[in-house]
Formats: C-alpha cells, structure tokens, sequence
C-alpha cells in the first residue's frame, strides 16, 4: 500500500528565509506532483516530476525528485507572504490514481 | 484552461437524507475523481471513473455511490448522510486514461455539514 508523508506539517517562518518541505513515499511510482492551497479554495497545480534526478522551478519554488529514495523536495527561496498556503505533495498509484500526503501548512510571517 | 465545475460550495443537510453533489469537466476529461479533504488527513480517494458508467472504489468508499452517466458530469451520492460525512468534497478530472502526464485538475471544493 502506497502512503505519503509530508513533514513538517506546520511551518511558521519569516519573510526572506529560505526552507524545505519533504515528501517520502513508501512504493515505487513513475509520477509525483506538487500543488499548492490557498485558504477556502481549491488545489493548483504546481510542479510534475517524472524522473530521477527531476527538478523544476518556477519563481522562489523548487520542486525535485530522488526516485531511489523515495524523497520529493519543494525548496522556498527568501519566502515572501504571497507563499503563504498548504502544500501538498501526490504520488501516482496504477494508472490513474493519486495518493496525497497530509499537507504542510505554510504561513510566511512579515 | 481546463474547468471543473461543482454544483455548490456550501450545503448544509440533517441526518439520513439523501445528498447529490454534482461535477462538470469542460475539457473532455477521460478520468473523474472524488476526494473527501479533512485537516490533517489530506485528500483521500473516495471513488474514481475512467469512463462512462465505470467506476472504481477508492479508499474510503463506504457510504458513498457515484454515477457517471455522460463523460463530462461525475456525481456523488450519501445515500442516507451521517454527520461523520461533514467534510470538505473536491471533485478532479485528468486527460488521459493512463501515462505519466495525468494530472488532476480540481474544482472549487463543496464544503458539506450534516446535521
């Protein structure tokens, strides 16, 4: 059974710092996407990694991805409070399906 | 831009009615999804389809149906709602029946309180 974990659950940090969120997974998958929460909306789509080695950036994010060891890093350069947000991580299973981990609550403080 | 429309945002409903809540994908989706969002627990697959009248359980499917009628409209029912169903319902779709480049595209979310 494929499970996904996110750690930290909560990240309380200030504006211009820079700090990782995790991701493991415990069974092999060809896919891992990270998207992005803001308060009372829906799920956006961030970042799609597929390989070993994959990494993807857009503006102060950075998603990348070890495939051997089962590790998904999203990377926040000098954070700004538009980051503010709940990011999640997803991990294929079979086909179609996504697994989720459990979200990690980011709140940029000034 | 791919569009997944939900039929409410908020809906409040008592205890042992019957509940339907309604998703449209615009873009000719083959897949439709529904999660169930509950703080701390992430999204959990509640019940997938990957085509017109097909469907799969997910992990959590006890006390939930789905009907897929039509390619673009995915719906979910409680067939007799219990107030351990209030949670926040997120409705998804994603292109192609399989491959690496199947991404979930969500819809605004239906928050639901059972009373």
């Amino acid at each position: 059974e494929l499970k996904v974990e996110q750690n930290p659950l909560f990240l309380s940090m200030q504006e211009g710092k820079n700090y990782t969120i995790y991701c493991n997974y415990s069974t092999t998958s060809d896919r891992l996407y990270w998207y992005r929460q803001d308060p009372g909306k829906s799920l956006e789509s961030l970042f799609v990694l597929l390989s070993n080695g994959a990494v993807k950036q857009e503006g102060r994010l950075m998603a990348s991805l070890d495939t051997k060891a089962r590790l998904s890093t999203l990377h926040i350069t000098a954070a700004v409070h538009d980051l503010s947000a709940t990011y999640f991580c997803a991990v294929g299973q079979g086909a179609q399906k996504l697994v989720f981990g459990q979200g990690t609550r980011l709140t940029i403080n000034p | 831009d791919v569009k997944v429309t939900q039929s409410s945002r908020y809906l409040v409903k008592r205890t042992g009615e019957k509940v339907f809540l309604e998703c449209v994908q615009d873009m000719d989706h083959e897949n439709m999804f529904w999660y169930r969002q509950d703080p701390g627990l992430g999204l959990r697959l509640i019940y997938f389809s990957y085509d017109v009248k097909m469907k799969e359980k997910g992990d959590i499917p006890e006390g939930y149906s789905v009907s897929r009628e039509k390619k673009e409209r995915f719906s979910l029912i409680l067939e007799s709602a219990s107030t351990n169903q209030t949670s926040m319902y997120l409705c998804a779709s994603s292109l192609l029946r399989e491959g690496p480049y199947n991404e979930q595209f969500f819809g605004p979310g239906t928050r639901l309180t059972v009373l």
